[in-house]
């Protein structure tokens, strides 16, 4: 089992629609990123939180430390939000992620 | 401000060559990690430097890969006699201090093993 899971692993919106991408981890974590992959780009880091909620435009993401869950919300949803969401970890006092598979996201205008 | 950047971009290695795959981090920061993804997965790591000292290698696959950071700046990776299961992207990554922070990416090289 990963220590990492989310879902869905593919998720197809109509633009405006209300998205949520789920992470699920199976280990202590020291902080929990949300991160941004486009077609043959780079990531960009979204979110790093260790509790609580966060918001940046029309992104918000939620930790809850008890249930080892987050959620990456997005609201308006747009075509350019088209993406691969990946959920990661990090442990310890290194700092190094340990990822989860990615969720690929498609707005359809 | 410039970003973490990555040389080359791709690369096209005959099995059996060694590569070598540069990271030029944020000025100033501390922690530099390497990270491998495979088509269609998430990345994995594979080392880490906080500073020049390289703190954990346990991701590294084998003995053929080898990576350094000599002056605490720029790291290079290096993969000796290449083989097919190598062909992934390379992804660098830098954040401002050790521990958990913020990490800034690469565009990765994508290494195509013939």
């Amino acid at each position: 089992k990963n220590e990492v899971e989310q879902s869905p692993q593919n998720l197809t919106a109509q633009e405006g629609e209300f998205i949520t991408i789920n992470c699920s981890y199976s280990v202590g974590i020291s902080a929990l990123h949300w991160l941004q992959q486009h077609p043959g780009g780079g990531i960009v880091s979204l979110f790093m939180l260790s509790s609580g909620k966060k918001k940046h435009g029309r992104l918000i993401a939620t930790i809850n430390i008890q249930e080892k869950h987050s959620s990456l919300h997005i609201t308006a949803s747009h075509p350019r939000d088209s993406a691969v969401y990946i959920c990661a970890v990090s442990r310890g006092s290194q700092g190094n992620l340990i990822f989860g598979k990615g969720t690929k996201l498609s707005v359809k205008p | 401000g410039a970003g973490v950047s990555q040389s080359p971009r791709y690369k096209v290695a005959k099995r059996g060559q060694d590569v070598a795959l540069r990271c030029d981090p944020i000025s100033g920061h501390v922690s530099l990690f390497w990270y491998q993804q495979a088509l269609g997965q998430g990345p994995e790591f594979l080392t880490y430097f906080q500073n020049e000292a390289q703190l954990d290698k346990s991701g590294l696959p084998s003995d053929r890969f080898f990576a350094e950071r000599p002056e605490g700046s720029v790291s290079t990776l290096k993969i000796q006699r290449t083989q097919q299961e190598d062909s992934a992207v390379y992804l660098c990554a830098s954040s401002l201090d050790r521990g958990p922070h913020e990490q800034y990416f690469g565009p990765g090289t994508r290494l195509t093993v013939t």
